[in-house]
């Protein structure tokens, strides 16, 4: 168990519609990422939160959004949802502080989304 | 920019045989370089790192990686496969030197490592 929860675990849901994916970090963890899992392009970074501030995007689409709360709790919202949004959603988090990057991340469990 | 790349989406070994799955990877300056497993319907797990020091790297469930700086590659190796060994691996990378506040890890498409009985 790493620590990291993640919420819902599997979700189906509609063309068009839009959806809330959760994530509790481990204890004492600041940073948040989140990232994208489909068969067709692997693991793909979509952004990462540092106690509640945004310090990078990857290749998040226009309709998703993210945010990370202040008791550290982070939401990645996908809105507007297509078929080809259907993949496994993992966040991740790690302690690291503004200088040292040699920390690894530890995942949630994800949550697949499935859109029909 | 950091990548890495993992060239076999597919290894497969004989039970009790050595295994190794290859990646390399291209980045500024000197890499952290990071291995994890993924089971089926699981998260992913960490196994090793690399950050500096001695090329060879000791991890989880007997896996050990060796950095090799001339050839930028890190692949996994265990002397001994068993059964349970079969996932799916990923090599990811990050860039020290990469600008700002940008800790993310870039990964490799993975490999699935398949142990025959």
């Amino acid at each position: 168990d790493s620590g990291v929860t993640q919420t819902p675990k599997h979700l189906i849901t509609a063309t068009g519609q839009r959806v809330t994916l959760r994530c509790s970090p481990r204890s004492g963890d600041l940073s948040v990422y989140w990232y994208q899992q489909s068969l067709d392009q692997g693991l793909q970074f979509l952004i990462q939160y540092y106690n509640g501030e945004e310090r990078a995007k990857g290749n998040i689409l226009e309709r998703f959004s993210a945010q990370q709360f202040p008791d550290l709790h982070s939401e990645l919202n996908l809105s507007s949802l297509e078929l080809g949004d259907s993949a496994l959603y993992f966040c991740a988090s790690s302690t690291l502080e503004n200088r040292d990057r040699t920390g690894e991340l530890f995942f949630g469990e994800g949550s697949r989304l499935t859109v029909l | 920019a950091q990548s890495v790349a993992q060239p076999e989406d597919q290894v497969n070994v004989a039970e009790g045989n050595p295994l190794t799955v290859k990646c390399t990877y291209s980045v500024s300056g000197n890499p952290y370089l990071f291995w994890y497993v993924q089971y089926p319907n699981r998260g992913l797990q960490f196994l090793l790192k690399y950050i500096t020091g001695d090329n060879l790297v000791k991890g989880s469930y007997g896996f050990e990686a060796e950095f090799n700086k001339s050839q930028t590659s890190f692949h996994l190796k265990k002397p001994s496969a068993l059964v349970s060994d079969s996932a799916l691996y990923f090599c990811a990378v990050r860039d020290p030197l990469s600008g700002g506040s940008n800790y993310k890890l870039t990964f490799g498409k993975g490999t699935l490592l398949t142990v025959n009985p």
